[in-house]
This record gives structure tokens, C-alpha cells and sequence, in this order.
């Protein structure tokens, strides 16, 4: 049990554009997810705090405006890169908290390489 | 929120235990302790938490110093599968969200043929 998706595992697209990613908790409820963001060699930074049915809460410094967060659903949350440019080529990774089995755990998805052209 | 700090590497010969320090001086009393480890290009694992008693599951066990300002996970028996980055984390607990986790550098642990 517990697990979680993320689609696409990895997109590469052209400067200027958008991308979304989806964020699925596949048997469970998911209340509240998490996303990160990964440079290579470097550890995971949390940019923000996905609650369903409200706004999302922003890390200091993550632009909310290029980092539209939605989580209409629970079990979906899509993080979409607008205007996308080189620099935000990352690996992205979500997590997911199953209240019901414990209220302290995440669970992460298994990650979404972007890459900017 | 209460910081970690670990060693950025370590190796281990396969068989053996592995034994990964992480330093919490600044860690409050609610706060628990969390290993999640990360194999490249996946995301993180979770292994094993703890508040101040020592824990241990399948994978692990976590030893948690009696001032709680340090902690160890151990493997007992190292494979070449265990070859990943661990990640010590203190969970910090905010108003309505909680449980936010903010990641270290980690601990990159190469298990040795």
C-alpha cells in the first residue's frame, strides 16, 4: 500500500513553454502533498505544501506565479512550470501523507526529470 | 526547524554492518527523527523514525542518544543494494500542514563488493 505516481517520469520541452506534472496517490487518500525539487549532486528542496482544496503554501523564494500548484482532488495534485526555461530543468519529486495509516510518514513518488531546451 | 548534520560519505564492505551518525544538537521535544534513503534517480525511501527510543524494523535499526542530539541508523547486514544516499531528518510540525520535511545534505554510503 501507500503508493504514489507521478507522470510523466520525464519530459524535455522548448524554452518559453509550460509544463505540468501529475502527482497520484494510487490507494489512498491523500490530504496534503509535497514537492520538491532536485539539482544533480545536490539534496531535495521543498518548494511547497499541496492542500486539497485550497492554495498551496510556497517555500521562501519559490515563485507561486511559475510554479502553479493545484490539488483538486484527493488523490491528484499537478505542479505546472510555466514558461519554462533552462534553469528549471530539475528533477521534480512529490510526496503524500496517508493520515490514515500515520500522520508523520511521507511517501514519494518516484520523481519527474524536466529538461528546458 | 531543527538541522541535521551528517558525514557526506561512507563506505562499507558488503556483509557488514553500516553505521551512519547524524547530529540533531538543536532538536525540540516533539521533534522525531526520520531516515529515508534515496537510490539514484528515484525518490527517497523511508526506512525507519524514532522519537527517543531506540527502533527497529525490517530494514534498520535507529538508535537515538539518551539527550536526543544525535542519532545512528544501523544496517545490519550491508548489500551492494543499499548503495543510496540516507537522509537524517527532524520533522518539523507547523499549524495547520505539519510535517513538513527539510532535507540535508545526506550521507552517501557506498557498499564495497
Amino acid at each position: 500500500g501507500a503508493v504514489v505516481s507521478q507522470h510523466p517520469s520525464w519530459v524535455i520541452c522548448k524554452s518559453g513553454t509550460s509544463v505540468k506534472i501529475e502527482c497520484r496517490s494510487l490507494d489512498f487518500q491523500a490530504t496534503t502533498m509535497f514537492w520538491y525539487r532536485q539539482f544533480p549532486k545536490q539534496s531535495l528542496m521543498l518548494m511547497a505544501t499541496s492542500n486539497e482544496g485550497s492554495k498551496a503554501t510556497y517555500e521562501q523564494g519559490v515563485e507561486k506565479d511559475k510554479f502553479l500548484i493545484n490539488h483538486a482532488s484527493l488523490t491528484l495534485s499537478t505542479l505546472t512550470v510555466t514558461s519554462a526555461h533552462p534553469e528549471d530543468s530539475s528533477f521534480y519529486i512529490c510526496s503524500a501523507r496517508d493520515v490514515a495509516v500515520s500522520y508523520n510518514e511521507q511517501f514519494f513518488g518516484p520523481g519527474t526529470r524536466l529538461t528546458v531546451l | 526547524d531543527a538541522k541535521t548534520t551528517q558525514p557526506p560519505s561512507m563506505d562499507c564492505a558488503e556483509g557488514r554492518a553500516a553505521n551512519l551518525p547524524c547530529n540533531h544538537s538543536t532538536i525540540s521535544g516533539n521533534e522525531y527523527v526520520y531516515w529515508y534513503r534515496q537510490i539514484h534517480s528515484q525518490g527517497p525511501q523511508y526506512i525507519i523514525h524514532g522519537l527517543k527510543n531506540n527502533e527497529t524494523n525490517e530494514m534498520a535499526s535507529l538508535i537515538i542518544t539518551e539527550d536526543r542530539k544525535s542519532s545512528t541508523l544501523i544496517l545490519p547486514h550491508a548489500t551492494l543494494r543499499d548503495t543510496a544516499v540516507y537522509y537524517c531528518i527532524v520533522r518539523s510540525l507547523r499549524s495547520n500542514t505539519g510535517n513538513q520535511f527539510y532535507f540535508g545534505t545526506g550521507t552517501s554510503l557506498t557498499v564495497i563488493p
